[in-house]
């Protein structure tokens, strides 16, 4: 079954600190995986893109890493800021014949001052 | 901004009833895509246009259907509905090309059935 475990589940962090959020994934065929970043009552907004090939990607603070074989992703936020605080979300997308995205749940993260 | 416009922001509606969301997406982009957000559910995948054409299908109701049109704009039909449909739907879009593109998503239209 295709599938996308996300965790933690929810993680508060004090400003300046950095963490990382971990995405498994048992979907396949594997197409590419996306992380996003979803303010509470706003759509998601893209933060990488990752194919097959790719191993890592960046986009200012965050980075994302890609490990095809473990079928595992992360995503490493440097020097957290109080407006990193947000549902980070992974979504693995199949290529089926025609493309299928399945998401992951979601971690909540939480930023302190 | 993203440049996608979802409207209506809100719509209350009754269990029975039938609905319309419409979708504007950014200029150039050619595909549009729709997704249910519900508390229980998370995001789902619903379905996928691209430049009139459906491409791809997720977990898309019977009692739901889309179209998009030739001006690009996409609307998502909800049909004879049921108290769990209340959910977020959101549209994105994204420019042609290879199927890497970022998709660019609306904020959503809030649907809740009474």
């Amino acid at each position: 079954k295709n599938q996308v475990e996300q965790s933690p589940q929810s993680l508060i962090i004090l400003e300046g600190k950095n963490c990382t959020l971990q995405c498994n994934y048992t979907v396949s065929p594997f197409s590419n995986l996306r992380w996003y970043k979803q303010d509470t009552g706003r759509g998601p907004v893209s933060l990488t893109i990752m194919t097959f090939s790719e191993n890592t990607k960046s986009n200012g603070r965050y980075t994302a890493t890609l490990d095809a074989d473990t079928k595992q992703s992360s995503l490493h936020i440097t020097a957290s800021q109080l407006s990193d605080s947000a549902s980070y979300i992974c979504v693995v997308s199949a290529q089926l014949g025609t493309y299928k995205y399945i998401f992951g749940t979601g971690t909540r993260l939480k930023v302190l001052a | 901004d993203s440049g996608v416009t979802q409207t209506p922001k809100h719509l209350i509606t009754a269990t029975g009833q039938r609905v319309t969301l419409r979708c504007s997406p950014r200029s150039g982009d050619l595909s549009v895509y729709w997704y249910q957000q519900s508390l229980d559910q998370g995001l789902q995948f619903l379905i996928h246009y691209y430049n009139g054409e459906e491409r791809a299908k997720g977990n898309i109701l019977e009692r739901f259907s889309a179209q998009q049109f030739p001006d690009l704009h996409s609307e998502l039909n909800l049909s004879s509905l049921e108290l769990g449909d209340s959910a977020l739907y959101f549209c994105a879009s994204s420019p042609p090309g290879r199927a890497n593109q970022p998709q660019h998503f609306g904020d959503g239209t809030r649907l809740s059935i009474l």
